[in-house]
């Protein structure tokens, strides 16, 4: 168990709807990255955040947007879905610290399906 | 640019067998950090190992072992005596700051 904790697990929906996934990353990460692992794209990179604040920004979709709360729990909100949405969803957080950048730890993802 | 290269993109083996994972990186950067994952067929992502740049000194973990190579920019990964449960998707990843780029990732399979 990576501590870091996804939801849903599992979500089928249509096109064109709207979804939110949701990610605790571990006690006392600050960081929160957002990856997307399709077939035939492996692991890409969507968006990462730092304390609330976004600090870089990969392959993501206009469509697609993210924000980490407060408390430090961060949303994926996905929207105008497409059937090529279809992916598993992967959030993991790190300790940032200085100088010293740690591994990321992973959440077991969010399966998106979309019909 | 940074790059992560995983040429091979399936390997079956017989158990028991040695079996080496390749990881070619590309960055401009003097430091940097590497790493590899585990994803078993329940698709969670597992840490293996992270290595920084300034420390080419070789690992070994039971049946795991890996070798950083700055000379040829590789950071292969060697799993000894192989068995089923190493079957796997394996991914190699370079980080500097808050960039973090994976390979395709090779796909493992322990053939009984």
């Amino acid at each position: 168990d990576s501590g870091v904790t996804q939801t849903p697990k599992h979500l089928i929906t249509a096109t064109g709807q709207r979804v939110t996934l949701r990610c605790s990353p571990r006690s006392g990460d600050l960081s929160v990255y957002w990856y997307q692992q399709s077939l035939d794209q492996g692991l890409q990179f969507l968006i990462q955040y730092y304390n609330g604040e976004e600090r870089a920004k990969g392959n993501i979709l206009e469509r697609f947007s993210a924000q980490q709360f407060p408390d430090l729990h961060s949303e994926l909100n996905l929207s105008s879905l497409e059937l090529g949405d279809s992916a598993l969803y992967f959030c993991a957080s790190s300790v940032r610290g200085q100088g010293f950048p740690g591994e990321l730890f992973f959440g077991e993802g969010s399966r998106l399906t979309v019909l | 640019a940074q790059k992560v290269t995983q040429a091979q993109t399936e390997i079956s083996v017989v158990e028991k067998e040695d079996v080496t994972l390749d990881c070619v990186y590309e960055t401009r950067d003097t430091t940097y950090y590497l790493f590899w994952y585990k994803q078993p067929p329940s698709g969670e992502l597992v840490f293996l190992i992270r290595r920084n740049s300034f420390d080419e000194q070789n690992e070994i973990s039971g049946r795991y072992s890996w070798n950083f190579q700055k000379s040829t920019s590789s950071f292969n990964f060697t799993i000894t005596a192989s068995q089923v449960v190493d079957s796997a998707v394996y991914f190699c990843a370079l980080r500097r700051d808050d960039k973090i780029i994976f390979g395709k990732g090779t796909r493992l399979h322990i053939l009984p």
